[in-house]
C-alpha cells in the first residue's frame, strides 16, 4: 500500500487565484481529514469527511471547501487565495478507532 | 486559551539525555495521540493513549485522565530523534477530528 498520497507536493499561486489539492487515502480507510499547518504552529483542523459526507468543519472561511469521492479520495478547494493561506496542507486518513495516517502534505505558497 | 498546551516549545538535548515533553488539555477526550513530524512535513503516529502507559523502544508515553495530562519520554536520546513532537486529541463525541498542540521542536546534539 502506498500510504496516504497527496498532490501536488508543492504549489505556488498568486493572490486571488483558486487551488485544488488532492488526497488519496489508504485502501479501506473511509475517513479523510484536512489540516492547515502554518510555519511554526501545529496543524489546524479544516474538514473531515466520512463515507462521502462532511462530518466536521473547523473555523475556516467559506473560501475553503472540500468533497470526498466514491473511491474515498478527497479534494480541498480554496478560492480567492490570500497571502495568509500559505501553509502546509495535510491530509489524514483513518479507520475507525485506529491512529491516523498522514500524507506528506502539499506546500502552498501564495505570492 | 488553546485546548491543548504543550511544553516546552523548543528543546535542545545532548545525545544520551532523558527527555520529557508535556501535554495538558482542558476538554474531554476519547484518545490522545503523540505524533512525530520530520522536516518536510511527514507526520507519523507514535502512540495512541486512552489510559495508562505505553512503551515502544526508547519511547514511553503516559496519560493521566483525571489530571488531563500526558507526557512523552525519550530515553537515551539520539540525533535521529530530532523532530517536532505533537500532542493531538480526539475529542469525545467529535468522531475523528483531531485538535493539535503547537508542537515541541526537539534537537539532539551528538
Amino acid at each position: 500500500d502506498a500510504g496516504v498520497t497527496q498532490s501536488p507536493t508543492h504549489l505556488i499561486k498568486t493572490r486571488g487565484q483558486h487551488v485544488t489539492l488532492r488526497c488519496s487515502p489508504i485502501s479501506g480507510h473511509k475517513s479523510v481529514s484536512w489540516y492547515q499547518q502554518v510555519l511554526g504552529q501545529g496543524p489546524q483542523f479544516i474538514f473531515q469527511y466520512y463515507e462521502k459526507e462532511e462530518r466536521g468543519r473547523g473555523n475556516f472561511p467559506d473560501r475553503f471547501s472540500a468533497r470526498q469521492f466514491p473511491n474515498y479520495s478527497s479534494e480541498l478547494n480554496v478560492n480567492a487565495l490570500l497571502l495568509g493561506d500559505s501553509a502546509l496542507y495535510l491530509c489524514a486518513s483513518s479507520y475507525v478507532g485506529l491512529p491516523p495516517f498522514f500524507g506528506q502534505g502539499t506546500r502552498l505558497t501564495v505570492v | 486559551k488553546n485546548e491543548v498546551e504543550q511544553s516546552p516549545q523548543n528543546l535542545t538535548a545532548q545525545e544520551g539525555e532523558f527527555i520529557t515533553i508535556n501535554c495538558s488539555y482542558s476538554v474531554g477526550i476519547s484518545a490522545l495521540h503523540w505524533l512525530q513530524q520530520h522536516p518536510g512535513g511527514g507526520i507519523v503516529s507514535l502512540f495512541m493513549l486512552s489510559s495508562g502507559k505505553k512503551k515502544h523502544g526508547r519511547l514511553i508515553a503516559t496519560i493521566n485522565i483525571q489530571e488531563k495530562h500526558s507526557s512523552l519520554h525519550i530515553t537515551a536520546s539520539h540525533p535521529r530523534d530530532s523532530a517536532v513532537y505533537i500532542c493531538a486529541l480526539l475529542k469525545g463525541g467529535t468522531g475523528n477530528q483531531f485538535y493539535f498542540g503547537t508542537g515541541t521542536s526537539l534537537t539532539v546534539i551528538p
